[in-house]
């Protein structure tokens, strides 16, 4: 596609329930990233993929989230039992360069807001 | 560690007025790589710029230039003649360098300009 696209665009889930968030990169896009952005701060990153290799996966909050991309393309970023401070936007980027600069080419979708009741 | 300061929570300023938004680092690393992001209302994040830690030039693109100062630690985006379509989230980020880097982008808190018309 022309642009990263993130389904669903909102998610309100109750507490404890699970969640799968989808990113669709840029078709050919090697590198993949996960960020979580609460509400009035920056994005903070949560996990790197290099085509269906998860490199970097230092910026998972917990054990109870999870990332895949089994085929190198399509990326879900799935939490589990899910709680209140779960509750932010999950952007995803993607990038057709195996960076050596981090960020140079990123293209950002528009995220997906996770509401928690 | 890195870190990245954006102290202006805020700035409103009217049609046609310069502004300055600031933006000050730390990080450890001889090698970095400096960037800014906007983020519209609609949510995507927008690249604007990189600037390794190596090249201070100053760089002006249309109403945009950007001041990198290594012996203050700070990189500060000037829009002149701000016009309304600049009002939205501004984010100042910083990353490794290097093919070994950790590719992640550590992002500031971002500073919501307003413009009014």
């Amino acid at each position: 596609g022309a642009g990263v696209s993130q389904s669903p665009r909102y998610k309100v889930a109750k507490r404890g329930q699970d969640v799968a968030l989808r990113c669709d990169p840029i078709s050919g896009h090697v590198s993949l990233f996960w960020y979580q952005q609460a509400l009035g701060q920056g994005p903070e990153f949560l996990t790197y993929f290099q085509n269906e290799a998860q490199l970097d996966k230092s910026g998972l909050p917990s054990d109870r989230f999870f990332a895949e991309r089994p085929e190198g393309s399509v990326s879900t970023l799935k939490i589990q039992r899910t709680q209140q401070e779960d509750s932010a936007v999950y952007l995803c980027a993607s990038s057709q360069q195996v960076l050596t600069g981090a960020g140079y080419g990123y293209t950002f979708g528009s995220g997906t807001r996770l509401t928690v009741v | 560690a890195q870190k990245v300061t954006q102290a202006q929570t805020e700035i409103s300023v009217v049609e046609k007025e310069d502004v300055t938004l600031d933006c000050v680092y730390e990080t450890r690393d001889t090698t970095y790589y400096l960037f800014w992001y906007k983020q519209p209302p609609s949510g995507e994040l927008v690249f604007l710029i990189r600037r390794n830690s190596f090249d201070e030039q100053n760089e002006i693109s249309g109403r945009y230039s950007w001041n990198f100062q290594k012996s203050t630690s700070s990189f500060n985006f000037t829009i002149t003649a701000s016009q309304v379509v600049d009002s939205a989230v501004y984010f100042c980020a910083l990353s490794e360098a290097g093919d070994t880097g950790r590719r992640a982008l550590t992002f500031g808190s971002g500073t919501r300009l307003q413009v009014q018309p």
